[in-house]
């Protein structure tokens, strides 16, 4: 069964502060993807990283996939309180299966 | 371009008593997922359609949970009869199918469901 973790699983920072969130797993996965979910809305994406290695940039974003493909981690840099919300990282199966593995959710809080 | 619809966004429900929920995917989506997520952890996959046939439903809870997607659009979920353990958001997603890439998958805002 694959299964990814998450780390931490709740965060409460001051605004302007840095973070990073951790998504683990003994699986390879063909692409892992982070969402941002708000309350009473569904996750919605916020990229996909496909390539090990890969490093991708959204605005004050950073998103790396590791080398083997079964890591990945979420950096935030001066982080604001529009960034609150439960960050969820998701891989998807090997076996072209069209399934994403979820994982369990890092909950941030940014206080202003 | 309309996103994935659910209704209703929330509903309470006594145990035992049966409950139906409804998603329309984005149009042209032949893949149409839907999940279970309890408060506190992430999204756990219930059914997969491809089309109107069923992809994977491992761990679906075939005893009291049912999912149709008949004409290969629009997807009802039922729980019959419901437990406590049911109370939980119902996510719906969507995804194009056939396509070249990673399988980026669009959401619902969900369904809130209380079992008293």
């Amino acid at each position: 069964t694959q299964l990814l973790e998450q780390s931490p699983q709740f965060l409460s920072i001051q605004e302007g502060e840095n973070l990073t969130v951790y998504c683990n797993s003994s699986s390879v996965f063909s692409s892992l993807q982070w969402y941002r979910q708000e309350p009473g809305e569904g996750p919605v994406l916020l990229v996909t990283v496909v390539t090990g290695g890969e490093v991708k940039k959204l605005k004050r974003l950073t998103f790396q996939f590791g080398d083997a493909r079964k890591d990945s981690s979420l950096h935030i840099t001066a982080a604001q309180p529009g960034d609150t919300g439960l960050y969820l990282c998701a891989g998807e199966s090997m076996d072209s299966s069209y399934k994403l593995i979820f994982g369990s959710g890092t909950r941030l809080l940014v206080r202003p | 371009e309309a996103g994935v619809a659910q209704s209703p966004r929330y509903k309470i429900i006594e145990k035992r008593q049966s409950v139906a929920f409804w998603c329309n995917p984005i149009s042209g989506h032949a893949t149409l997922y839907w999940y279970q997520q309890i408060l506190g952890q992430g999204p756990k996959l219930l059914i997969q359609f491809q089309n109107n046939g069923v992809v994977d439903d491992s761990q679906l809870p075939k005893d009291r949970f049912s999912a149709e997607r008949l004409k290969g659009v629009d997807s009802t979920l039922k729980i019959q009869p419901a437990k406590l353990e049911d109370s939980a958001v119902y996510l719906c997603a969507s995804t194009q199918h056939g396509l070249a890439g990673p399988n980026e998958q669009f959401f619902g805002p969900g369904t809130r469901l209380t079992v008293l």
